[in-house]
């Protein structure tokens, strides 16, 4: 199974709302990440899990809170978001030291804020 | 600081020739090079990668060049089909630190029938 999965597909959420984006993976890799993406730009990261711990968050704003409940699942809580957080938010996984750097991306979750 | 770099923002090639995607880093320290290939609304699928100590890597129809001297790499796909029409991403890879994957700003590339 090498397969990143995310739900939901498509959120749309006012800048109120409190939602979560989640993603799972079962190949056994032990880090796994979050980067944001706008149109025409490359991917954005945004934090780096290793081991169930966070190992990077890239400056990013409170409103996103990430949490990984276990080595397969990962999730991103949104809280207050501003429509400038509207783009594509993917999850990514790395099978570690052993592997060649390739990451495996999930579809991602389409986000608008309204 | 742009540790990665695409040059060609776009690119059009016609069915069954050749497409030639270039990029280019200021890293000598990369561990590997990757290649990413993106639709619209979809995440990144893996290409094809090569590790800092080769200088060639093939993969079917797609085969990686890596010129460390000149710190430029390519992407090769010959032959060209439609179903290759999408934006390409080159991207860098080092294991000592952050493990995290540096991106180009990308390429797009349109298949001609």
């Amino acid at each position: 199974d090498t397969e990143v999965t995310q739900t939901p597909k498509h959120l749309v959420m006012g800048m109120t709302n409190k939602k979560s984006l989640k993603c799972e993976q079962h190949m056994g890799h032990r880090a796994m990440y979050w980067y944001k993406q706008k149109a025409k730009k490359p991917p954005e990261l945004m934090f780096v899990y290793s081991y169930e711990k966070l190992s990077i968050n890239e400056s990013v704003p409170s409103r996103f809170s990430p949490e990984c409940p276990n080595s397969s699942l990962l999730n991103l809580h949104l809280h207050a978001l501003q429509p400038e957080d509207s783009a594509l938010y993917l999850c990514a996984s790395h099978g570690g030291p052993l592997t060649g750097g390739e990451q495996f991306f999930g579809p991602g979750t389409r986000l608008t804020v309204l | 600081d742009q540790q990665v770099k695409q040059n060609s923002p776009s690119l059009s090639v016609q069915e069954g020739r050749i497409s030639i995607l270039n990029c280019d880093y200021t890293n000598s320290m990369f561990d590997y090079f990757l290649w990413y290939k993106k639709y619209p609304a979809e995440g990144p699928t893996f290409l094809i990668s090569i590790s800092s100590i080769k200088d060639k890597n093939e993969d079917g129809r797609f085969t990686v060049f890596l010129n460390k001297s000149a710190k430029h790499l390519s992407l090769h796909i010959v032959p060209s089909q439609p179903g290759d029409s999408a934006v390409y991403f080159c991207a860098a890879f080092k294991y000592q630190g952050a493990q995290k994957l540096v991106f180009g700003q990308g390429t797009r590339l349109t298949i001609n029938p």
